[in-house]
């Protein structure tokens, strides 16, 4: 079966631009959550969506912000873009709380 | 975010030998997750062990759990040069929402 679907892979925007990224989970899959690496940070949870709802919220700005539609793929969104912004962006989805799928990720670079 | 740590941060072994990667978190979890990462693309789930469970086997692979220390090992035998990767430790933790805590990785070098 096919597996996550991260588009687009790599991205450059520029401070202060807005951005969207995509992530279409393993079919029947309904949880979609989203994290942030970098090298400094590391890998950190940005939310998670279930049946078109966020359960769940990391620690970060309002400037993040996401969406599930009804087939499950889901979006993320980033506005008023920063330096500090540049990072891989995973997506993950799940049947479970007992494995998670990852996609390739999205390189996103801020200039 | 609360995040483990791993150690070494590094390591670097021949082809063949084994390689053992340390990974120790902070709260109490359902599960403790590792995952293989190949030059900053995706995860790639490797192994999950359950907190009641404290060794598991999965081809080259064993991990160990000790909930009493908070920590977990992963060992990679007769490493082979794929296994060239950054390898990371990902716990669910009980109480939590549903989602991974991870620590900051172990990059490990295969040399042939």
């Amino acid at each position: 079966k096919a597996g996550v679907t991260q588009t687009p892979r790599y991205l450059i925007k520029t401070r202060g631009q807005q951005v969207t990224l995509s992530c279409s989970p393993i079919s029947g899959h309904r949880s979609v959550s989203w994290y942030q690496q970098t090298p400094g940070q590391g890998l950190q949870f940005l939310f998670e969506y279930f049946s078109e709802t966020q359960r769940n919220k990391g620690n970060f700005p309002g400037r993040f912000s996401g969406r599930q539609f009804s087939n499950s793929r889901s979006e993320m969104n980033v506005s008023t873009l920063e330096l500090g912004d540049s990072a891989l962006y995973l997506c993950a989805s799940s049947l479970s709380r007992n494995g998670y799928t990852f996609g390739s990720g999205t390189r996103l670079t801020v200039v | 975010s609360q995040q483990g740590e791993e150690d070494p941060q590094a390591l670097s072994i021949q082809e063949g030998e084994n390689a053992t990667m340390n990974c120790s978190y902070k709260t109490s979890i359902n599960n403790l997750q590792w995952y293989r990462q190949n030059s900053g693309r995706g995860l790639v789930h490797l192994i999950l062990i359950r907190s009641n469970e404290r060794e598991k086997h999965s081809g080259r692979l064993r991990v160990t759990l000790d909930t009493s220390k908070k920590s977990s090992s992963l060992l990679i035998t007769a490493s082979r040069a794929a296994d060239t990767a950054s390898y990371f430790c990902a716990t669910d933790e009980i109480q939590g929402a549903q989602k991974l805590v991870f620590g900051q990785g172990t990059r490990l070098t295969i040399n042939p």
